[in-house]
């Protein structure tokens, strides 16, 4: 069946860098997304990958998808506190209906 | 831009009373979501419209239910609740045109069911 799955938590020191793993089921899937949530609020997307890219670079945002392994990577460079939030990974579902297969979400702490 | 709105922010409710959780968006976008979002079992999909006039059921649908009489809205009602629908909810939108298919979380309504 679909399964996303991650890490639950991940702590890092201010200023160094975060690496967020994932593993995804679904190798049709087009575009595979990582969300952001604050504390307190609802869930926004930070970066999408389509999938016939190996990397995409947003500013301190690195995305790393290898397809054979069904692996998505999300790197933050220069970790902040503003940084610490929950980070979903997420892949459409099958079908025509347009769901999104939420992973559980990796809590990013930031220590200064 | 507002985005999506959802009321109220946050209620505590009797067992065994009717409540609707309101949302609304004004993005005219197609699909509208509701989700469920529980310590250690991440976000869990309630219901789902792709266009107004149509809806589905989620993972976890019983003891809830929606209507989208229109592109804007989409009120979720909890019929008779229960406790364990004591949990955060979020109600998203998204255009479901080409390309990706980006869904937009409004804040949460915080729901305690005594």
């Amino acid at each position: 069946g679909e399964d996303v799955e991650q890490s639950l938590f991940l702590s890092v020191r201010e200023g160094d860098s975060s690496v967020i793993n994932c593993t995804y089921t679904d190798s049709s899937s087009t575009y595979l997304y990582w969300y952001k949530q604050e504390p307190g609020a609802g869930l926004q997307l930070l970066t999408y990958i389509f999938s016939n890219m190996d990397m995409k670079q947003d500013q301190r945002l690195t995305v790393l998808l290898n397809k054979k392994d069904k692996h998505l990577s999300l790197r933050i460079a220069d970790t902040q506190t503003g940084d610490s939030a929950i980070y979903f990974c997420a892949q459409p579902g099958a079908g025509n209906n347009r769901k999104l297969i939420w992973g559980l979400g990796t809590s990013l702490g930031v220590n200064p | 831009i507002a985005g999506i709105t959802q009321a109220p922010t946050s209620q505590i409710l009797a067992a065994g009373r009717r409540m609707t959780l309101r949302c609304t968006q004004d993005m005219r976008h197609n699909a509208m979501y509701w989700y469920r979002q529980d310590l250690g079992l991440g976000l869990r999909l309630i219901h789902y419209s792709n266009t107004a006039g149509t809806t589905g059921k989620g993972e976890v649908p019983d003891g809830y239910s929606v209507s989208r009489a229109n592109t804007d809205d989409f009120p979720l009602t909890l019929a008779s609740a229960v406790p364990s629908q004591t949990s955060v909810y979020f109600c998203a939108s998204s255009p479901l045109a080409g390309g990706p298919d980006t869904q937009y979380f409004g804040p949460g309504t915080r729901l305690t069911v005594l």
